[in-house]
């Protein structure tokens, strides 16, 4: 199947900093790309839709000045999360559909690992 | 009323032991169904798509009750490295279909020897 890489595995960082985790189509090109959320114990909540070329949708309830996508290319997408808090820590997880051909497989990246301390 | 509803578990079974998992899901337009795994801590890995006809993977089957709208996963004789959540998913293709997956919370086994 495709793979969908996801980089850095985990961080940790400093309350106020910046991070950002790629997310990169290693065999394919992905025009649409989905950044989701996981909780201990919880379902995976999407946060947006990144879309090539243009501005992410995001979720309600998701701080897109907070949570900032980029979508420069057709097999790479990355989020920032800025001025990071406690309760940022989370399992970041990506995932990509295949532009061609339009299927609804979604290929998952290995997720990051944040922790804002 | 929750999109996609699982029973949560844990379902502890022993080795060789037939289980069986339950999803409703509540928007009809639903087009598309998928049963995904997670390990602790990784991502979600897909282990099949569920079709109206019903499918069969190895020692997983997938049936989808669409007037119901009820989805369901069976694993016979299962294996210590079935231990996992068990995601029902289920997207909902719309235009230009850039629509998301929605997850259930996910049905936790444990596989015992």
């Amino acid at each position: 199947g495709a793979v969908v890489s996801q980089h850095p595995s985990w961080v940790i960082c400093k309350s106020g900093t910046s991070v950002k985790i790629e997310c990169r189509s290693l065999d394919f090109q992905a025009t649409t790309m989905f950044w989701y959320r996981q909780f201990p114990k919880q379902s995976l909540m999407l946060m947006a839709t990144s879309n090539e070329g243009s501005k992410a949708t995001y979720e309600q309830g998701v701080e897109k000045d907070k949570f900032l996508i980029n979508h420069a290319s057709l097999t790479l997408s990355t989020l920032t999360v800025t001025s990071a808090h406690p309760e940022d820590s989370s399992f970041y997880i990506c995932s990509a559909r295949e532009t061609v051909p339009v299927t609804d497989t979604q290929y998952f990246g290995p997720g990051t690992r944040l922790t804002v301390l | 009323r929750k999109e996609v509803e699982q029973d949560p578990g844990p379902f502890n079974v022993p080795e060789g032991a037939t289980v069986a998992f339950n999803c409703t899901y509540s928007n009809s337009a639903s087009q598309s169904f998928f049963w995904y795994r997670q390990d602790c801590r990784k991502e979600p890995k897909l282990l099949m798509s569920v079709y109206s006809s019903g499918n069969e993977d190895g020692r997983f089957t997938a049936q989808l009750n669409r007037a119901s709208q009820y989805i369901s996963l069976l694993i016979r004789d299962s294996k210590l490295s079935d231990s996992a959540t068990y995601l029902c998913v289920v997207n909902i293709r719309e235009g230009s279909g850039n629509t998301p997956l929605v997850f259930g919370k996910g049905t936790r086994l444990s596989v015992i020897a």
